[in-house]
């Protein structure tokens, strides 16, 4: 049974800080991998799609990685602003979600 | 373009009285899922439709819960009878492929069950 964890579950950083998010997977047999985005009593937006074959993706200030070996994706905000605050989440194949972690960037 | 179209956005329910969710996925979307979230937790896939035939409903708890998509665009989720256990945000989302294409999700509707 696949399953999805988050590290940290929280972060609150300065504002103009890089920072790295982090999710893993039990199950290295993926499709894909998405990360969203969810504002507080909003439902989610996708930031960034990466299939299995690909290595990473990138949009504007947001890079992700994906390691199928290792069963990890890394998220990655370049020069946070406060208007990242938001909880991030990762799912695999749209089927199984992370628990999230909650990012606070702080002006 | 249009999003998920998703209502109502708030319900409020006495336990044991019956609810339904409607969901509006975008134009041309073949596959559309419902999510169960509960707070502080990642949303938890309910059901999967691949046009209108069911691809996943194995976490549909389905003595309660029931879910159509007529004609494979709209679709309704659909509880009888509440519990307080089923107070959370239920999401929709579509995607024009199957799993390995990219989800997008409308606003959800926040249940309180009391």
């Amino acid at each position: 049974k696949q399953e999805v964890t988050q590290i940290p579950a929280a972060l609150s950083v300065p504002e103009g800080e890089n920072l790295v998010l982090n999710c893993s997977f039990t199950d290295s047999a993926i499709y894909n991998l998405q990360w969203f985005r969810q504002d507080p009593g909003k439902g989610l937006t996708s930031l960034l799609l990466i299939q299995s074959s690909q290595r990473e993706q990138t949009s504007g200030r947001l890079n992700a990685s994906l390691d199928k070996s290792s069963g990890r994706s890394t998220l990655y905000i370049a020069a946070s602003q406060p208007g990242d605050s938001a909880t991030y989440l990762c799912a695999v194949q749209n089927f199984v979600f992370g628990p999230g972690t909650r990012l606070s960037v702080l002006p | 373009e249009a999003g998920v179209a998703q209502s109502p956005r708030y319900k409020i329910i006495e336990k044991r009285q019956s609810v339904a969710f409607w969901c509006n996925p975008i134009s041309g979307h073949a596959t559309l899922y419902w999510y169960q979230q509960t707070l502080g937790q990642g949303p938890k896939l309910l059901i999967q439709f691949q046009n209108n035939g069911v691809v996943d409903d194995s976490q549909l708890p389905k003595d309660r819960f029931s879910a159509e998509r007529l004609k494979g665009v709209d679709s309704t989720l659909k509880i009888q009878p509440a519990k307080l256990e089923d107070s959370a945000v239920y999401l929709c989302a579509s995607s024009f492929g199957g799993p390995n294409t990219e989800a997008f999700f409308g606003q959800g509707t926040r249940l309180t069950v009391v």
